[in-house]
């Protein structure tokens, strides 16, 4: 079974809707969650850290489910802009190694 | 500060040479992480340095591939007889440890071999 897992999409939203993406991960001791965003031909960028309580910045909210080892980001007011793939990352920190997902493709229509 | 530099930018070479890949990670960063990309797919882990300990090796995909970090900062990836196979993104990651704080990453280098 795979550490983590996205479903690969693809989404497509028209502007102004909102979308949210799951990932599930595998191993109880994950410690540290993120999402990235990753761009057509260029490196993933740290989109924001996931925390136990869950977190907002913006039009994004990220929340983390423990119990049943999954973490969800939303995507408010969807912009153009958003277009891109999301990858879901968990980090163990036994070891200090990151975990990421295949990613989860978006595309935003105008 | 500055982020994660890597060089080249770009590699075209021939199957059978030898490739040398430069990652330089941000000041103070002790562990340091390298995975490629093919195209249209996901991220494949290669290796983990971080700080004395020894390499964590195990993505390696065969022992053509092989990778150091001189003291404790600067990283090459090196890829012995190269084959067609071998081109995709090589992308390079670090990350402070202290506070499992996540990943930066590079902007890669794109190797194409002919």
């Amino acid at each position: 079974r795979k550490e983590v897992e996205q479903d690969p999409g693809p989404f497509n939203v028209p502007e102004g809707a909102t979308v949210a993406f799951n990932c599930t991960y595998s191993n109880s001791a994950s410690q540290s969650f993120f999402w990235y965003r990753q761009d057509c031909r260029k490196e993933p960028k740290l989109l924001m850290s996931v925390y136990s309580s869950g977190n907002e910045d913006g039009r994004f909210t990220a929340q983390l489910n423990r119990a049943s080892q999954y973490i969800s980001l939303l995507i408010r007011d969807s912009k153009l802009s958003d277009s891109a793939t999301y990858l879901c990352v968990v980090n163990r920190h036994t070891g200090n190694q990151f975990y990421f997902g295949t990613g989860t493709s978006l595309t935003v229509i105008p | 500060g500055a982020g994660v530099s890597q060089s080249p930018s770009n590699k075209v070479t021939e199957k059978g040479k030898d490739v040398e890949l430069r990652c330089d990670p941000i000041s103070g960063h002790t562990a340091l992480y390298w995975y490629r990309q093919s195209l249209g797919q996901g991220l494949e882990f290669l290796i983990y340095f971080q700080g004395n300990s020894a390499p964590d090796k195990s993505g390696l995909p065969s022992d053509r591939f092989s990778a150091e970090r001189t003291g404790g900062s600067v990283s090459t990836l090196t890829i012995q007889r190269t084959q067609q196979e071998d081109s995709a993104v090589y992308l390079c990651a670090s990350s402070a440890v202290e506070g499992r704080r996540p990943q930066h990453f590079g902007d890669g280098t794109r190797l194409s071999i002919l």
